[in-house]
């Protein structure tokens, strides 16, 4: 089982660059995550979205951008990357509606802004 | 806002010894979801153990159980019986039960555990 796949699950960029990282759950969750994992800080969430064609900001939105492409898919954009997002971003998702809460994370992809 | 504390950022123990992991929140909600999560070597995190506020009695998942003490807003998680694959860093995290698209997770900055053989 696949579950929630990231990629790419490791990238180096230089300041200024842009890319975007892909997410993809084949769980049929309503809901998707973006996470950024940063020593000392746990999780913070960039993005969300409840379910297919909503999204909304985290707690650290800035400088990022996402697309809810489909029930499937959600990526997240860095339009200009800064060293300050250097970090491990991970997706996750979640059934959503009487959500329960546990989500499904994927293996995250280390992001180095140089 | 709701915050999520863990004050120990790192711990260990002896395999096959009990370990105890706190957490502490604050929240005005009063229905609402605690977690936590496990995050091994491998960076997959995946859940451990979930509790609902509104039920008293502390959850538990085979060797792993929580200490759950709403008035205080404390949530600490017990190892019993460590075993080595029990080295990982553990978060505990919080969820609004109510209605909505309230599905936002806040996590603790984490407690790393070594489990020595």
């Amino acid at each position: 089982n696949a579950g929630v796949t990231q990629t790419p699950k490791f990238q180096v960029l230089k300041t200024g660059q842009s890319m975007t990282l892909q997410c993809a759950q084949d769980m049929n969750h309503n809901s998707m995550y973006w996470y950024r994992q940063d020593p000392g800080m746990g999780l913070r969430l960039i993005y969300y979205s409840a379910s297919e064609g909503t999204t909304d900001k985290g707690e650290v939105p800035n400088g990022y951008n996402v697309s809810r492409l489909n029930k499937r898919e959600f990526s997240l954009r860095l339009e200009s990357a800064a060293p300050s997002q250097t970090s491990v971003y991970f997706c996750a998702s979640s059934e959503g509606g009487h959500n329960t809460g546990e989500l499904f994370f994927g293996e995250g992809s280390r992001l180095t802004v140089l | 806002a709701q915050t999520v504390t863990q004050s120990q950022p790192e711990m260990s123990v002896q395999e096959a010894e009990t370990v105890t992991l706190s957490c502490t929140y604050d929240t005005s909600e009063n229905n609402y979801y605690l977690f936590w999560y496990k995050q091994p070597p491998s960076r997959q995190m995946i859940l451990v153990i979930r509790q609902e506020a509104y039920k008293q009695q502390n959850a538990t998942e085979n060797r792993f159980s929580v200490n759950f003490q709403k008035a205080a807003k404390s949530f600490s998680l017990k190892i019993s019986d460590s075993q080595l694959g029990d080295t990982a860093m553990y978060f505990c995290a919080f969820m609004k039960g109510s209605g909505g698209s309230n599905y936002k997770l806040t996590f603790g900055k984490g407690t790393l555990l070594t489990v020595n053989p």
